[in-house]
């Protein structure tokens, strides 16, 4: 099991590119997350999605986009990069719904920098 | 929403238990309480969880309080590799978001 996997691990982005951040599970998870974290600070959920077809808004959603057509992939797409988006993002997968008895597996992050 | 308050920081010698306490008074009675940790910038790592028993691994214990207002994670023999921030977390009430805080930055020194 590779568990959860992001991909790039670094991006730099000038301010108006567009991207999307890609994560993949091999663990068969319905349930998978966003977050985001800034320096020094603790992790903010963006977007999280309890299965394929169906996504929802996190704490800090604006900006980003996503959709999860698949169990295995929930890419994070962001249209308009701006350098308050400079941050390092980590998706992670649990089996059962957070807090349930169902913890999370999180990705190695991807770091992002727009200037 | 529930959350939970962490001490900022807290340092420890190697080769003692670290205790490092977590209140989260307005936890529901279905909410498990969980313990991550993230070492540098790295993926946060799943330690342990409970209900409102106490529970035990491989890697520490969990103590929660009879009220389940607040609970404490031990790591019994802490190393230096244990230097980390370390995040107690609860569910967000009637949703499925883990909420995390800014955690407790544990300096373990020789």
């Amino acid at each position: 099991n590779a568990g959860v996997t992001q991909t790039p691990k670094f991006r730099i982005l000038k301010i108006g590119q567009s991207m999307t951040l890609q994560c993949t599970q091999d663990m068969n998870h319905n349930y998978m997350y966003w977050y985001r974290q800034d320096p020094g600070m603790g992790l903010k959920l963006i977007y999280y999605s309890v299965g394929a077809g169906i996504t929802d808004k996190g704490e800090v959603p604006n900006g980003y986009n996503v959709s999860r057509s698949t169990t295995e992939d929930f890419p994070l797409r962001l249209e308009l990069a701006a350098p308050s988006q400079t941050s390092v993002y980590f998706c992670a997968s649990s089996s059962g719904r957070a807090g349930y008895n169902s913890p999370l597996h999180f990705g190695n992050g991807t770091r992002l920098t727009v200037t | 929403d529930a959350k939970t308050t962490q001490p900022p920081s807290m340092d420890c010698a190697e080769g003692r238990a670290a205790n490092l306490p977590c209140n989260h008074s307005t936890i529901s009675g279905n909410e498990y309480v969980y313990w991550y940790r993230q070492i540098h910038s790295q993926g946060p790592q799943y330690i342990i969880h409970g209900l409102k028993n106490n529970e035990t691994n491989e890697m520490a214990s969990l103590i929660i309080t009879e009220d389940r207002k607040s609970s404490t994670l031990i790591l019994p023999h802490a190393t230096l590799r244990d230097t980390a921030v370390y995040y107690c977390i609860v569910r967000a009430h009637n949703t499925d978001k883990l909420i995390f805080g800014t955690g407790t930055r544990l300096q373990v020194f020789p």
